[in-house]
């Protein structure tokens, strides 16, 4: 079975600063999609960013951007220029890209981050 | 730009009741999933629904869970007899076909079983 671990449950950065948010997996397969998904004090779930693992490049989106390690099955998340808007909890997560797996999500436990002013 | 819905948005209600919780996933998406976060907890999945049967199921969904898509818009979660534990926050996603890997949120229903 598919697990994912999110190291730091608590982060911290000053404002305009770059932070980067841990995550490692471990799975069997090798065919997969990596998701990073932000949740706010209102308990929504939003998507931040997504990686294919067929694909070597790393995904970047804005202000975003992960450094994917599948050899070492990590997906580690860089927020660059930190906003007070970007407090949240963040959340890793993993799914199977065999459709007979019905598409779930697989999450890490969540790590806090705060923003300093 | 289109959205999941969830309804309602909190829910409290006694140990053993039965509840409903409501999902209006995205229009033209084929894929749907309940997922609960209990408090201070990671996300975890319950089930995924494709072409009106569940295709997966966690150990958390028993017999007490089921889903439905009644009229081609809802998804429905039902909890027959519901236990203090099931206090949870319930989300709804769903994702449009095989060549989206997106699964988009709703803003989850926060339950409260006394």
């Amino acid at each position: 079975a598919q697990t994912v671990t999110q190291s730091q449950p608590e982060m911290s950065v000053q404002e305009a600063e770059t932070v980067t948010l841990s995550c490692t997996y471990d799975t069997s397969e090798s065919d997969y999609y990596l998701f990073w998904y932000k949740q706010p004090p209102s308990r929504q779930m939003i998507l931040v960013i997504r990686q294919e693992a067929y694909k070597q490049q790393n995904a970047t989106e804005n202000r975003f951007s992960v450094n994917f390690q599948k050899a070492a099955k990590s997906f580690s998340l860089k927020i660059s220029d930190s906003q007070l808007g970007d407090a949240a909890m963040y959340f890793c997560a993993y799914r199977s890209a065999y459709y007979n797996q019905g598409g779930k999500l697989i999450f890490g436990q969540g790590t806090e981050l705060s923003v300093k002013p | 730009e289109p959205e999941v819905t969830q309804t309602p948005s909190h829910q409290v209600t006694q140990m053993g009741q039965e509840v409903i919780l409501r999902c209006v996933p995205i229009s033209n998406h084929l894929y749907f999933y309940w997922y609960r976060q209990i408090l201070g907890q990671k996300v975890e999945f319950l089930v995924s629904f494709y072409n009106n049967e569940i295709s997966e199921k966690s150990e958390i969904f028993d017999d007490q869970f089921s889903v439905e898509r009644p009229d081609g818009s809802n998804f429905t979660l039902k909890i027959r007899s519901t236990k203090l534990e099931d206090s949870a926050m319930y989300f709804c996603a769903s994702r449009r076909d095989t060549t989206q890997e997106t699964q988009y949120f709703g803003p989850g229903t926060r339950l409260l079983v006394l």
